[in-house]
């Protein structure tokens, strides 16, 4: 059965440097893809960013990128320049058969 | 991406009694889902809306709890029914189908959420 695992609850980064969100993930589908999204205490979920099993380069998106590595089952969401708006929930999730698959998340807490 | 709408945002209701959520999305989509995320837990998917036959559930929700109905692609209504206190969460409506062609996944766009508390 597929399943997503970050093992963050929570995480401190300060205001313009780079943080690292863990997230492994397990299936035995050939195709899937991997999702971020960030949960604010709005409670909206914004997508982030996409990576695609097949993908031989890792997504990225503006302050956003995805460290994907597919032997490892990981893909992990780098933040760059760290902003006070980044505190949120970030979950990681796993597309398949259209359904997704979402992580237990981890909470960012960006300070001054 | 599309814009998805939903009503009504929040809502505090009673025991017993029942609450319809609406989502309109603004652009037609092949699928639509309703996730359900509890306080403090992460998001898990109820069911898919299917456009003009009965939604998919997942295991542990049934139609007569939480009915869901699709009458064209661009809207979709859940109605929590009976509701206790358990069912206090957030409720999610979610789109896809709108990046064909990509393989291994399609991207999912949420609604708002409609926060719903029950005394």
């Amino acid at each position: 059965a597929q399943k997503i695992t970050q093992t963050q609850p929570g995480m401190f980064v300060q205001e313009k440097e780079a943080v690292t969100l863990d997230c492994t993930y397990d299936t035995s589908d050939p195709s899937y893809g991997l999702f971020w999204y960030k949960q604010p205490s709005s409670g909206e979920m914004i997508f982030l960013i996409y990576q695609g099993s097949y993908d031989q380069q890792n997504a990225t998106e503006g302050r956003y990128s995805l460290n994907f590595q597919k032997a490892r089952k990981s893909a992990n969401l780098v933040i760059s320049a760290s902003q006070l708006g980044d505190s949120a929930m970030y979950f990681c999730a796993m597309d398949s058969s259209y359904k997704l698959i979402f992580g237990s998340g981890t909470r960012l807490l960006v300070r001054p | 991406s599309a814009v998805i709408s939903q009503k009504p945002s929040r809502d505090i209701c009673q025991r017993g009694t029942s609450l319809t959520i609406q989502c309109q999305v603004d652009s037609q989509v092949t699928m639509m889902f309703w996730y359900r995320q509890q306080p403090g837990q992460s998001l898990t998917l109820i069911a898919t809306a299917n456009q003009g036959s009965e939604a998919t559930y997942e295991s542990g929700f049934v139609i007569d709890k939480f009915p869901i109905s699709r009458p064209n692609l661009t809207f979709s209504t859940l109605t929590v029914s009976n509701m206790s206190p358990e069912d206090s969460s957030i409720y999610l409506c979610s789109v896809g189908g709108t990046s064909s062609g990509r393989a291994g996944g399609d991207t999912q766009y949420f609604g708002p959420g409609t926060r719903l508390t029950v005394l």
